[in-house]
This record gives C-alpha cells, sequence and structure tokens, in this order.
C-alpha cells in the first residue's frame, strides 16, 4: 500500500492567491482527516470526515478554509484567500479502527 | 475534559538511557491510548497503542504503561538510540475516530 498520498509536498504562494490541498487516504479508511501544524500551536485538527461525509469542521480557522471529499479516494483542503499566517505544513490522515495514517505533509508558505 | 496533557515539553538522555515521557487525560469515555513518533520533515507515524483492559504493552523497545485509575499513561524508550531522537505525541479518543494530541515531546539521545 503507497500510504496516504498528499500533494503538492510544498506550495509557495503569495497572499491572496487561492490555495489547493489535496488528499488520498489509504484504500478502505473510513476517516479521514486534516491537521495544520506550526511550532506556535503544535498539531490542530481542521476538520474530519466519516464515509466522505464532514463529522466535525469546529477546527477550521476561518471561512476563508473549506474542505471537500467527493469519494472516498480523494479530498481537498482550499484556502481562499490565503494570508502569511496560513504558513505551516499541513497533513492529511486516515483511518480505520482509529489507527490513524498520516501522510508526508504539506509544506505551505504564503508570502 | 477533552485535553490530554503531555510532558516533559524535551528531554534529552545519553544512547542506552531510558527515557520517559508522560501523558494525562480527564475524559473516562477515552477507550484508545496511541503514541506517535515524528521526524523532521516527515508526518506523525504510529509507533504503539494501547486500550484500558490491559496495564502494560510492549513492542520491541518501546513500552507503554497505562494507569486507568490515575488517567495516566507513559511511554518508555529501552536502550534508547540516536535514532530515536523525534518528537512524540500521545494521543486519545473515544470510538469516534477523532484523536487529541497531546502538545509533544522533543527527545534527543546523545551518542
Amino acid at each position: 500500500d503507497a500510504g496516504v498520498i498528499q500533494s503538492p509536498r510544498h506550495e509557495v504562494t503569495e497572499m491572496g492567491q487561492e490555495v489547493t490541498l489535496r488528499c488520498k487516504p489509504i484504500s478502505g479508511h473510513d476517516y479521514l482527516f486534516w491537521y495544520r501544524q506550526t511550532m506556535m500551536r503544535g498539531l490542530e485538527l481542521l476538520i474530519y470526515f466519516n464515509n466522505n461525509v464532514p463529522i466535525d469542521d469546529s477546527g477550521m480557522p476561518e471561512d476563508r478554509f473549506s474542505a471537500k471529499m467527493p469519494n472516498a479516494s480523494f479530498s481537498t483542503l482550499k484556502i481562499q484567500p490565503s494570508e502569511p499566517r496560513d504558513s505551516a505544513v499541513y497533513f492529511c490522515a486516515s483511518s480505520m479502527n482509529n489507527e490513524q495514517f498520516f501522510g508526508p505533509g504539506t509544506r505551505l508558505t504564503v508570502l | 475534559q477533552q485535553q490530554v496533557k503531555q510532558s516533559p515539553q524535551s528531554l534529552i538522555v545519553q544512547k542506552g538511557g531510558i527515557p520517559i515521557i508522560n501523558c494525562a487525560y480527564e475524559n473516562t469515555a477515552f477507550d484508545y491510548f496511541p503514541w506517535y513518533q515524528q521526524f523532521p520533515g516527515k508526518g506523525p507515524a504510529l509507533l504503539i497503542a494501547i486500550r484500558p483492559d490491559v496495564s502494560e504493552k510492549k513492542e520491541g523497545r518501546f513500552t507503554i504503561s497505562f494507569n486507568k485509575s490515575a488517567k495516566q499513561f507513559s511511554l518508555h524508550i529501552m536502550d534508547s538510540q540516536p535514532g530515536d531522537s523525534a518528537t512524540y505525541f500521545c494521543a486519545a479518543s473515544k470510538d469516534t475516530g477523532k484523536l487529541i494530541f497531546g502538545q509533544g515531546t522533543t527527545l534527543q539521545v546523545k551518542p
């Protein structure tokens, strides 16, 4: 199994631009999670899905953030418009039976 | 009640030493307690996990000790090696699949 796949691995953009992060979970997993990690705030859960349905988006910082999961094998996290304070590493994780497996992350830099 | 408190924030040991990282929780509904290991530039990786029906679980050099009455659990790394230098996160969850993470412990094992 290839594990959780995220793209791009690195993204540098300018303030105000739209950013889309992509995730392919492990086949057969029924939960998908989006996290953000920074030195200041640690690992934060943004949103998670169960069987493609958003369950808890209370961690999404602002309306600028949105996430979708159109099918069991794909999810996106979109930031529009992006701001410098959104700079962080964004992780996608998927799980079955509580065991969460993380992707390699997307390092986002907003200038 | 949803918090998981982790200590220490950082830890330095000599090669061969036994670093111990502690976590405490409040919510007695938690029934799954994993530990994750994260190397720089990588996503967190599941290391070992325990459920509250046992007091100890060992996998290789890694051991979880669980004290249900005290609502505490800890990670012990036997015969630590420089390659164990990483950030370690404890976590807890109920049956929702959502993990509540501790703040992380940065471990350095000196040669």
